[in-house]
Formats: C-alpha cells, structure tokens, sequence
C-alpha cells in the first residue's frame, strides 16, 4: 500500500535534547517537505527537498536541521536551539515539485 | 511578505445547511488551492482553481477564484457530520509551482447533527 508515514504519532522529550521525526514514503517521489502547524495558524514551512542529498530552508529553518541522503527518507531533527518547539509537525511529499503535495498523518511533538 | 486571510475563524452549523468562506490577499495569484484537514491528520487536497474566475465543483463542494485574482471562496453544499474539520487555503509563493506554498490560518468548521 503506497503513501507518507510520519513516526511516531506522539512525541515526549525533555527541554535541551534534540529529537529527530521520521518521514518515509514509498511512492517514488523526488520532492519531500517539512511543514510546522500551530493552533488557529496554518502550515509553515520549515524545510524542503527537490531531489536526493539536495535540501533548501523554508520560512522557518531556524532550529531545525534535515538530511536526504535516499529518496525516500526526509528526517527532521528538532535541536535544542528551536525555542518553541512543541507544534504538530507534518511532512509531504510530490512527484517533483511542481506536482501536489500528499502530507503525512503528522507527528506531535511535546516538550517537558 | 505573502499572507492569506481566511474568514470566518470558526463556523458552528446545523447539518443539512449550505457553508461559505473565503481567503483574500493584498497579492495577485495564478494558482488557488483548498484543502480539508481531519482532526489529527494531514491535509487533503480538495480543489485546485488555475485561472481567474474559473468555477470548479467537487461533489457536494464549489470553488472560485476571484476575478480579481487576489481571492478565492469555497462553499458547501447540504452539510454532513463527516465535514466537520479545518479548511485551508494556499497558494505557491512563486508562479504556479506547488513546491512552497502559503496556507491560510485555517476555517474550523462544526458540523452538529
């Protein structure tokens, strides 16, 4: 069964430990993406990629980092340095990136 | 910078009732987007409007984009129980690629039975 999946649904971490959500899709996409989404706002970008070992900054890098080294996998480490980081955090990916975009199921991340 | 208002915020309705809302920008588009977001899951795409005035419809749910290219509406028609979720609007930051878009804070819309 193709698609995105974004793990875990639900994330705990204590204050100043970086954390890394997990994207994965199996449709042969080359364009992945990072959005963020905080109640009553929409989705911000954070970062995303057009090709394999190949990303760009979105609208809300700071205090994010990302890696695509195989074209299926588009991780998001959220560092110590992200001074909000509790949010609904949602991946998506598109056949290049000028196609639609197809989101995860998202991963909400909480900080203690 | 780029921004989407969306109006209304929050819509609470009885089932069976017709919906409308809207998104409006100080900035011309060439591409509107609508997606429906369930409670706890990602967004969806609905409907997608490429040329000025173009009417699209989607079962129960109609698009437009405005004339003016600096807006757009979605209504819909009959509501059910299962609409019930947030609405987005977006559009790409740059020409008619999907790649970076800029969604809308979002319409939440109640659907009581």
């Amino acid at each position: 069964d193709g698609g995105i999946t974004q793990s875990p649904k639900y994330l705990f971490r204590k204050e100043g430990q970086n954390v890394t959500l997990s994207c994965e899709q199996n449709l042969n996409h080359d364009a992945m993406y990072w959005y963020r989404q905080d109640p009553g706002q929409g989705l911000r970008l954070i970062y995303y990629s057009q090709i394999v070992n190949d990303f760009q900054k979105g609208d809300i890098a700071e205090g994010y980092s990302v890696s695509r080294e195989k074209k299926e996998s588009f991780p998001l480490t959220v560092t110590s340095a992200q001074k909000n980081p509790t949010a609904f955090y949602l991946c998506a990916c598109g056949t290049d990136f000028n196609q639609p975009q197809h989101f995860g199921d998202g991963t909400r991340l909480s900080i203690l | 910078g780029q921004q989407l208002n969306q109006s209304p915020q929050s819509m609470f309705i009885q089932e069976g009732e017709d919906v409308s809302m809207n998104c409006t920008s100080s900035s011309i588009f060439n591409t509107w987007l609508w997606y429906k977001q369930d409670p706890g899951e990602g967004p969806v795409l609905l409907i997608a409007l490429y040329k000025a005035g173009e009417l699209t419809s989607n079962g129960r749910l109609t698009a437009q984009f405005g004339i003016t290219r600096k807006d757009s509406f979605l209504n819909i028609s009959a509501s059910i129980p299962s609409d019930v979720g947030i609405y987005f609007c977006a559009t790409p930051k740059s020409g008619t690629s999907y790649g970076k878009l800029t969604f809308g804070q979002g319409t939440i819309l109640t659907v009581h039975p």
